[in-house]
């Protein structure tokens, strides 16, 4: 499958411990926000988004964390399984609706890897 | 539920041969539809995207073209294919303010 990850930073974690993947924003305006996970060879999987009214969401052994005064959004993986290496990509909304779509930006991705 | 498919999963093609990859998507009606290139070891880049049948938008400039003929279909084409075409293309399916969805992509090398 496509060699996803080739140059991008990595994590790397010790299976059972909390992981934090940090992203970057460039617009103030953005006001929607998606984490996706991508494994080797297929398309980003959605994990979990938050809105830019809200400045935590939790799912189910992960959680997003949005701070808009530094456009910074973080994602935390509870007790980290070899299941969830993969790359990670964070995705930006470009303030709200242009001509009935929405405009995502993604950053260059983070490679978790997740060692028994 | 809604599915997207993509196919060919993994396509070569030798420099000046035409090109096109098919993506379908089932459960939804009038999604928004989407065309991404990714290069090895990078983010995604936005290529096309539609709001409806026939209604096609452009991001950069390049050597590719897209179409929507049906509601849930959306094609990628090239005339003549380039050396720089080589790449992962992703087809991604949303509504306005929702997550993307994607398919599982088209590894696409050039000869």
């Amino acid at each position: 499958g496509e060699n996803v990850g080739l140059h991008l930073p990595t994590l790397s974690v010790q299976e059972g411990d909390n992981s934090i993947i940090n992203c970057a924003y460039s617009n103030s305006a953005s006001d929607y926000f998606i984490w996706y996970k991508q494994e080797s060879g297929k398309g980003p999987q959605f994990i979990i988004d938050i809105r830019s009214n809200m400045d935590k969401r939790q799912g189910q052994r992960v959680t997003v964390l949005l701070n808009k005064t530094v456009k910074h959004l973080s994602l935390q993986i509870a007790a980290t399984q070899p299941g969830d290496s993969a790359v990670y990509f964070c995705a930006e909304n470009l303030g709200g609706i242009s001509g009935g779509y929405n405009k995502l930006i993604f950053g260059a991705g983070t490679r978790l890897a997740v060692h028994p | 539920s809604q599915t997207i498919h993509q196919w060919p999963a993994t396509l070569v093609q030798p420099v000046g041969s035409p090109l096109s990859l098919e993506c379908t998507v089932e459960g939804t009606s009038n999604p928004n539809l989407y065309w991404y290139r990714q290069a090895a070891g990078r983010g995604l880049q936005l290529l096309f995207y539609s709001v409806g049948i026939g209604q096609i938008s452009s991001e950069v400039p390049q050597n590719l073209s897209a179409s929507r003929p049906q509601d849930r279909q959306f094609i990628l084409s090239s005339k003549k294919l380039l050396l720089s075409d080589s790449g992962f293309y992703l087809c991604a399916w949303g509504s306005p303010n929702q997550p993307q969805h994607f398919g599982d992509g088209t590894r696409l090398s050039i000869l």
